[in-house]
């Protein structure tokens, strides 16, 4: 399996602008995991999704975040409009089970300018 | 005060050193997983554990759940094991506002110099 693929690797974007970042999680897994990382906060986690169905947005900064789940195999974090405080690290992470190993993906490199 | 705490923050070791990272955790937990990450890199699952001890190659990690600590130690190590090590534990379901998803702790950053 080629592990949890991410796109883009890097966005720089100006401010104002929509952003899509894309996660295509490892087969078979059932939950799906987007963290956001900066220096200042550490990693935290956004929304999660078990087949495909969001179970806690909690952590989705505000109105601007949006993630959707269409099917087993993408998913999308859109920010819209993206603000200089949204530059951050964006990862995806996907597992078997909700307490499991959670496999990440590289990363998404967001800066708004 | 955090939820998760790791020590030291930072750690600067010579190669072939025997290298300990400790996680001490305040909340009851289902598991507690360790990752790596490298500078600029993603992050990679090193092991999960909810008791006992694991060992991959020259990483061990040990946790004791009554006293709500965790080890990871690193034999031997060598330049390419700098990185940042991150601790997470998963709270047992319904804790707080998480709904038991893995609490971060602000990781432990090694330099192994040759």
């Amino acid at each position: 399996d080629a592990g949890v693929i991410q796109s883009p690797r890097h966005e720089v974007t100006e401010m104002g602008q929509e952003v899509t970042l894309r996660c295509k999680p490892i087969s078979g897994h059932d939950y799906l995991f987007w963290y956001r990382q900066t220096m200042m906060r550490g990693l935290e986690l956004l929304i999660y999704f078990n087949n495909n169905v969001p179970i806690d947005d909690s952590g989705m900064p505000e109105d601007r975040f949006s993630a959707k789940m269409p099917n087993a195999s993408f998913s999308t974090l859109k920010i819209q409009p993206s603000e200089p405080r949204d530059s951050a690290v964006y990862f995806c992470a996907s597992s078997l089970s909700r307490v499991n190993e959670q496999f990440f993906g590289p990363g998404t490199r967001l800066t708004v300018l | 005060k955090n939820e998760v705490e790791q020590s030291p923050q930072n750690l600067t070791a010579q190669e072939g050193e025997f290298i300990t990272i400790n996680c001490s955790y305040s909340v009851g937990i289902s598991a507690l997983h360790w990752l790596q990450q490298h500078p600029g890199g993603g992050i990679v699952s090193l092991f999960m554990l909810s008791s006992g001890k694991k060992k991959h190659g020259r990483l061990i990690a040990t946790i004791n759940i009554q006293e709500k600590h965790s080890s990871l130690h690193i034999t031997a190590s060598h330049p390419r094991d700098s990185a940042v090590y991150i601790c997470a534990v998963f709270p047992r379901m319904n804790y707080g506002g998480s709904q038991g998803n893995l609490i971060f702790g602000k990781g432990t950053k090694l330099s192994v110099k040759p």
